[in-house]
């Protein structure tokens, strides 16, 4: 199993202009989840998906689309890059144990953004 | 608001000395709690986590935790730390039912010195 997987790892972009940044899992979980890091906040939830078709908002969701049309993908889309977007961006997916509550979280390797 | 506190920002130890990280969360119903270790320029790893049954939980490379439920507390503890446990660690909670949303403290730096 790859696991969870993003891609690209590094990516510099000009205020203005939008991109994707891609996220898979191999695992069949229905959970998936983004997140950005940024030097002394922790990891800051963008967005979730419970699953094909569901998504819903985290903490900072501004300025961030997602989609999930299959269990196995979950882009990430930046609309109109800002330099306040600069972060790194992880991707993470997890499942519900049997007793329904979801487990840990896998994640991917992480993508680095810098907007100028 | 869900929330959860980890007091200590910075740590720094010699090798051989023994680890303690705080960590607090605030919410009123059951929760799964995990910690997750980040190397340098590597994503989160899973170090241990805690569901339900004995408070005690052991993780891999000699890493534990407790849970105290009446304090809202899962600190994390080592008995003797090696420089190469230099890293961030993360405290999470995802409440059991109601919300599906994993809520993670701000981390601790650890820098073991050799």
């Amino acid at each position: 199993n790859a696991g969870v997987t993003q891609t690209p790892k590094f990516q510099v972009l000009k205020t203005g202009q939008s991109m994707t940044l891609q996220c898979a899992q191999d695992m069949n979980h229905e959970y998936m989840s983004w997140y950005r890091q940024d030097p002394g906040m922790g990891l800051r939830l963008i967005h979730y998906s419970v699953g094909a078709g569901i998504t819903d908002q985290g903490e900072v969701p501004n300025g961030y689309n997602v989609s999930r049309s299959t269990t196995e993908d979950f882009p990430l889309r930046l609309l109109s890059a800002a330099p306040s977007q600069t972060s790194v961006y992880f991707c993470a997916s997890s499942y519900r144990g049997a007793g329904g509550s979801y487990n840990e979280q896998f994640f991917g390797p992480g993508t680095r953004l810098t907007v100028l | 608001a869900q929330s959860v506190s980890q007091h200590n920002h910075h740590v720094i130890l010699s090798e051989a000395a023994s680890l303690e990280l705080g960590c607090n969360y605030s919410y009123g119903g059951t929760v799964n709690l995990f910690w997750y270790v980040q190397y340098p320029g590597q994503h989160l790893q899973l170090l241990l986590k805690y569901f339900s049954g004995d408070p005690l939980v052991k993780g891999i490379k000699g890493f534990e935790a407790e849970f105290i439920k009446s304090k809202f507390s899962f600190n994390l503890r080592k008995p003797s730390v090696q420089w190469s446990d230099t890293a961030e660690y993360f405290c999470a909670v995802i409440p059991y039912s109601g919300t599906y949303k994993y809520i993670f403290g701000t981390g601790t730096r650890l820098k073991v010195l050799a």
